[in-house]
């Protein structure tokens, strides 16, 4: 596997508290991503960071907030977790040239009660 | 929603026999890629096809790529159980990094 980490793995919080997902990596990769995981959506795009303090939003990032204040990390929070938020979280890495695969994470299952 | 679909979103066959599975995606792409999920895994990239390719092979694995009508097709030739598993297309857009991935099929291979 690709040396990336992601933290916690799992996660059981209340409604109206903040979450903070960590995702790690060791590769040096410019292009970092986080995703969700929801049965009939596949994954999708929450934000990504195409450097350090340089970031993106993708197409549901409404509730989330990143930050990647060095390479090696890409920190997803959730100001104020919703039941609508429980889901498996997804870290991606990416060199950022051409035709180059992504690395993924083994996931943060989050429940949001 | 830029979100790409995949077709069909189940499909189960015995071992032996091959499986096909099409990706319709939106926008123009730089490239294509196809990613494998374990049940409770994360993604495995298996393949990718450039925009200016129109077929890729990779041991069992073959690609199609049809940039006039947005889609893509993946074959697994001669599954086996361990093939068992969702699998995802993912593009990217011309001047992004930017993955984007459809909503995956979900491949039973019956020994």
């Amino acid at each position: 596997d690709a040396g990336i980490t992601q933290s916690p793995r799992h996660k059981v919080t209340e409604t109206g508290t903040p979450v903070t997902l960590r995702c790690h990596q060791t590769e040096n990769h410019r292009y970092m991503y986080w995703y969700r995981q929801d049965p009939g959506h596949g994954l999708r795009l929450i934000h990504y960071s195409y450097g350090v303090k340089d970031t993106d939003k993708g197409e549901v990032s409404d509730g989330y907030s990143v930050s990647r204040s060095k390479t090696e990390d890409f920190l997803l929070t959730l100001e104020s977790a919703t039941s609508s938020q429980t889901s498996v979280y997804f870290c991606a890495i990416n060199q950022g040239s051409m035709n180059t695969e992504a690395f993924f994470g083994q996931g943060t299952r989050l429940t949001v009660v | 929603s830029q979100q790409g679909e995949e077709d069909p979103q189940a499909l189960s066959i015995q071992e032996g026999e091959n499986a096909t599975m099409n990706c319709s995606y939106k926008t123009s792409i730089n490239n294509l890629q196809w990613y494998r999920q374990n049940s409770g895994r994360g993604l495995v990239h298996l393949i990718l096809i450039r925009s200016n390719e129109r077929e890729k092979h990779s041991g069992r694995l073959r690609v199609t790529l049809d940039t006039s009508k947005k889609s893509s097709s993946l074959l697994i030739t001669a599954s086996r159980a361990a093939d068992t598993a969702s699998y995802f297309c993912a593009t990217d857009s011309p001047g992004t990094y930017k993955y984007i991935f459809g909503t995956g099929t979900r491949l039973k291979v019956l020994a």
